[in-house]
């Protein structure tokens, strides 16, 4: 079955900028969804097909996906920032709906 | 004001069954397909089933397939999840989660909507 693999954790200090990796077999020919989820909270959807990014939420937060890795970027870091990310996709080949392992965003 | 509101959570055995509901306002439920994700305690995000806005498509994680079994009723704005044969492992809580796109077919889409979620605990 088709794998997203996500660093565990990432550090960043306030108003620098944060990448999150999500790693697949050719991931760049699958569409990525990006979710924010904070303690005790449902997951919140910060990025769509890649780089789309739903209303309300804000530009700094961005996607791209191509070769082997997506990337959700999130710049000018702030405090209310740190959360869990997750990646997710869908595999056409095991019909299942497939998450990363999720990466926690500490804010120094 | 798009809203899922997941319900039937509880403590149950080993070997059990339960039924969680997910009550859903807001939008036509009858045009979006829906899923349910689940989160064990201090794990990711894991996909448990998916079903299309007509209940013609129907899918399960391989954890959960022969279980579980995903239901809705559209004319109650509800979507269904009943698990038999509950272990240990299917703690977690349990989320319904909305389709981004309108209409029938495979889950390609983002979730764009989640519910606050309703806690399962497996235990004797």
């Amino acid at each position: 079955s088709y794998v997203l693999t996500q660093p565990p954790s990432v550090s960043v200090a306030p108003g620098k900028t944060a990448r999150i990796t999500c790693g697949g077999n050719n991931i760049g020919s699958k569409s990525v969804h990006w979710y924010q989820q904070k303690p005790g909270q449902a997951p919140v959807l910060v990025i769509y097909y890649d780089s789309d990014r739903p209303s309300g939420i804000p530009e700094r937060f961005s996607g791209s996906n191509s070769g082997n890795t997506a990337t959700l970027t999130i710049s000018r870091v702030e405090a209310g920032d740190e959360a869990d990310y997750h990646c997710q996709v869908w595999d056409s080949s095991s019909d299942h709906v497939v998450f990363g392992g999720g990466t926690k965003l500490t804010v120094l | 004001e798009v809203q899922l509101v997941e319900s039937g959570g509880g403590l149950v055995q080993p070997g059990g069954s339960l039924r969680l509901s997910c009550a859903a306002s807001g939008f036509t439920f009858s045009t979006y397909s829906l899923n349910w994700v689940r989160q064990a305690p201090g794990k990711g995000l894991e996909w448990v089933s998916y079903i299309s806005s007509s209940s013609g498509t129907i899918y399960y994680a391989d954890s959960v397939k022969g279980r579980f079994t995903i239901s809705r009723d559209n004319a109650m704005n509800s979507l269904y999840l009943q698990m038999n044969g509950l272990r240990a492992e299917d703690t977690a809580v349990y989320y319904c989660a909305r389709e981004g796109r309108i209409g029938d077919g495979d889950p390609t889409s983002q979730k764009d909507f989640w519910g606050q979620g309703t806690l399962v605990t497996v235990s004797s």
